[in-house]
């Protein structure tokens, strides 16, 4: 079965301070993989999108590498903020599906504190 | 990118009822398919939505309980039947367009409370 796992499933930093956040998949052949945020009672809004011949993604703070051979990403942010607050969910295509359907980790909550 | 948008946003709703969710991208998109995310948990897909066909659904969701249209390449419905409070959830819409890199776009999410 196809699984995507994210660790730590919670986490609180103070602010200012860099981090990262883990996601692992269980089948290296995958099609792309996403990074979303969801705030509370919110829609997700996408981050970051990592193809698989790519091994890395940046925007602003936020920046996504792709480790398909030990099926790993991780999504750091630099000097968080507490706007950076949210629930961070990775989400990954694998290749096998036809529809380019997500399967979805359980998300890390991110507490960022003043 | 694409914007979608669902209808209703929040919906509070009696045990045995049906609610329809309304979900429009602004633009054609290839692929649109339906989420669920229980309290607490992340997004679960219930179907695809295939234009002018019956969508594919996920293992444990059945159509007779969440039939599911899409018309044309922009508009697609999610009915949630016979309701009971098992369904509260947020369900999510999402849409995107195959070639390239594939990023998929979700709606705000429609919050059913089902008492």
């Amino acid at each position: 079965k196809q699984e995507v796992t994210q660790i730590p499933a919670a986490l609180s930093v103070p602010e200012g301070e860099n981090l990262v956040l883990n996601c692992s998949f269980t089948d290296s052949a995958i099609y792309n993989l996403q990074w979303f945020r969801q705030d509370p009672g919110k829609g997700l809004t996408s981050l970051l999108l990592i193809q698989s011949s790519q091994r890395e993604q940046t925007s602003g703070r936020l920046n996504a590498s792709l480790d398909k051979s030990s099926g790993r990403s991780t999504l750091y942010i630099a000097a968080s903020q507490p706007g950076d607050s949210a629930t961070y969910l990775c989400a990954v295509i694998f290749s096998s599906g036809s529809a380019r359907q997500l399967t979805f980790g359980s998300g890390t909550q991110l507490t960022v504190l003043p | 990118s694409a914007v979608i948008s669902q209808k209703p946003s929040r919906d509070i709703c009696q045990r045995g009822t049906s609610l329809t969710i309304q979900c429009q991208v602004d633009s054609q998109v290839t692929m649109m398919f339906w989420y669920r995310q229980q309290p607490g948990q992340s997004l679960t897909l219930i179907a695809t939505a295939n234009q002018g066909s019956e969508a594919t659904y996920e293992s444990g969701f059945v159509i007779d309980k969440f039939p599911i249209s899409r018309p044309n390449l922009t508009f697609s419905t999610l009915t949630v039947s016979n309701m009971s409070p098992e369904d509260s959830s947020i369900y999510l819409c999402s849409a995107g367009t195959l070639g390239g890199a594939d990023t998929q776009y979700f709606g705000p999410g429609t919050r059913l409370t089902v008492l």
